[in-house]
């Protein structure tokens, strides 16, 4: 059973263009979560979806980002226009249904230059 | 709401020594409580796990960890340091959510 997958593991862009992550969940997880991890600091929450649906963004910045789980594919964490400050590690986690236990990606580091 | 506090974001130990890694919370029900390790450069890995029963909890690579409710704490032990226990740890909180602590950064001298 593969784990969480995410992909690209590394990530350039220069600033005002756009970056897509992508998240993978384990086999039989509905439940996608990403978080972003600025150096030297912790998770913050982004946002919380299940397939087709957006559960909790309150963690999401208001603009520039969004977040899509849809029935089929994996879960895609867009950032438009991206700016200096967007560089950081942005984690996805799955869980399945009913259960708090949440199972993590490697991350993708983002880079802005 | 729920949060975490993580006590001390370095800590550093020797090789064979205790290592106490603190955690405090506050949930407004019956929390679930987590640590997980991260190492350089990856994701995190679940170390250890409470939800009901033994507040004593076990984990892997020797990790314990106790819940005590009085003191709404979860620190996170391991009795004899090893180089390789050198990473940053996360105590979490969840309800319907999880939020994390600022993690702390565990340092293991020879």
């Amino acid at each position: 059973n593969a784990g969480v997958m995410q992909n690209p593991r590394h990530l350039v862009r220069r600033r005002g263009q756009e970056a897509r992550l992508r998240c993978s969940p384990m086999k039989g997880h509905s439940h996608v979560y990403w978080y972003r991890q600025l150096p030297e600091e912790g998770l913050k929450f982004m946002v919380y979806l299940q397939k087709e649906n957006i559960i909790d963004e309150s963690g999401m910045p208001k603009e520039r980002f969004s977040a899509e789980f849809p029935k089929e594919g994996p879960s895609i964490l867009r950032i438009q226009q991206v700016v200096r400050g967007d560089s950081a590690a942005y984690f996805c986690a799955s869980s399945p249904v009913e259960s708090y236990e949440q199972y993590f990606g490697p991350g993708t580091r983002l880079t802005v230059t | 709401a729920q949060s975490v506090t993580q006590l001390g974001s370095h800590v550093s130990v020797s090789e064979g020594a205790l290592v106490l890694l603190r955690c405090n919370y506050s949930s407004s029900v019956p929390p679930y409580l987590f640590w997980y390790v991260q190492y350089p450069n990856q994701g995190l890995q679940l170390l250890l796990k409470y939800t009901t029963g033994a507040t004593l909890v076990k984990g892997i690579n020797g990790f314990e960890a106790e819940f005590k409710k009085s003191e709404t704490s979860f620190h996170l032990t391991k009795p004899s340091a090893h180089m390789s226990d050198a990473a940053e740890y996360f105590c979490a909180v969840s309800n319907n959510d999880m939020r994390f602590g600022a993690g702390t950064r565990l340092t293991v001298k020879p």
